[in-house]
């Protein structure tokens, strides 16, 4: 199956700062990926779609301002979470499609995000 | 908001036995797809069943498709120690969203 490679695998940052998380697809281009966030023992929140090329699209109550995306080519998006808090601490993860609808997701191993 | 409920939340079970996990939705979908997640990686994809289709089968994995209820299932056959983990179902809607149920811990006694 396709590869999507996810860095870092985990991060541990001060309050106040800001942390970039990257998501690559490695054999296949993506013209659209996804990021999501888990809670312990919790499922996955789809937080944004992110577009090649155009604006990411923000689900219902996930601060865009907070949660920068970036996905300036087809193999490559990235979350930046700004002026981070103790309560954005969480996993972070990403996937991407082959193909169109009706095709599975391939998932990045996820990123452990922890303020201090 | 998430969609659909799964259950249970928890399964445990001896090594050989089956394990059924099962998985509710609200609105249509294109799509049921089942994923595994062990603890703090990412998700594996294990089978996807279209809105046409009623059940599918890879390996000792079976799944089922019942639109007119909005549910589906997943079955684990003759069940592994390996087979330990997380298992959600996540619903496939418009603009190739995919939507995750709240998932079951699946523990395989040894």
């Amino acid at each position: 199956g396709a590869v999507v490679s996810q860095h870092p695998s985990w991060v541990i940052c001060k309050s106040g700062t800001s942390v970039k998380i990257e998501c690559r697809s490695l054999d296949f281009q993506a013209t659209t990926m996804f990021w999501y966030r888990q809670f312990p023992k919790q499922s996955l929140m789809l937080m944004a779609t992110s577009n090649e090329g155009s604006k990411a699209t923000y689900e219902q109550g996930v601060e865009k301002d907070k949660f920068l995306i970036n996905h300036a080519s087809l193999t490559l998006s990235t979350l930046t979470v700004t002026s981070a808090h103790p309560e954005d601490s969480s996993f972070y993860i990403c996937s991407a499609r082959l193909g169109p609808p009706n095709t599975e997701a391939f998932f990045g191993q996820g990123t452990r995000l922890t303020v201090v | 908001s998430q969609q659909g409920e799964e259950d249970p939340q928890a399964l445990s079970i001896q090594e050989g036995e089956n394990a059924t996990m099962n998985c509710s939705y609200k609105t249509s979908i294109n799509n049921l797809q089942w994923y595994r997640q062990n603890s703090g990686r990412g998700l594996v994809h294990l089978i996807l069943i279209r809105s046409n289709e009623r059940e599918k089968h890879s390996g000792r994995l079976r799944v089922t498709l019942d639109t007119s209820k909005k549910s589906s299932s997943l079955l684990i056959t003759a069940s592994r120690a390996a087979d330990t983990a997380s298992y959600f179902c996540a619903k496939e809607t418009s603009g190739s969203r995919l939507t995750f149920g709240e998932g079951t811990q699946l523990t395989v006694n040894p």
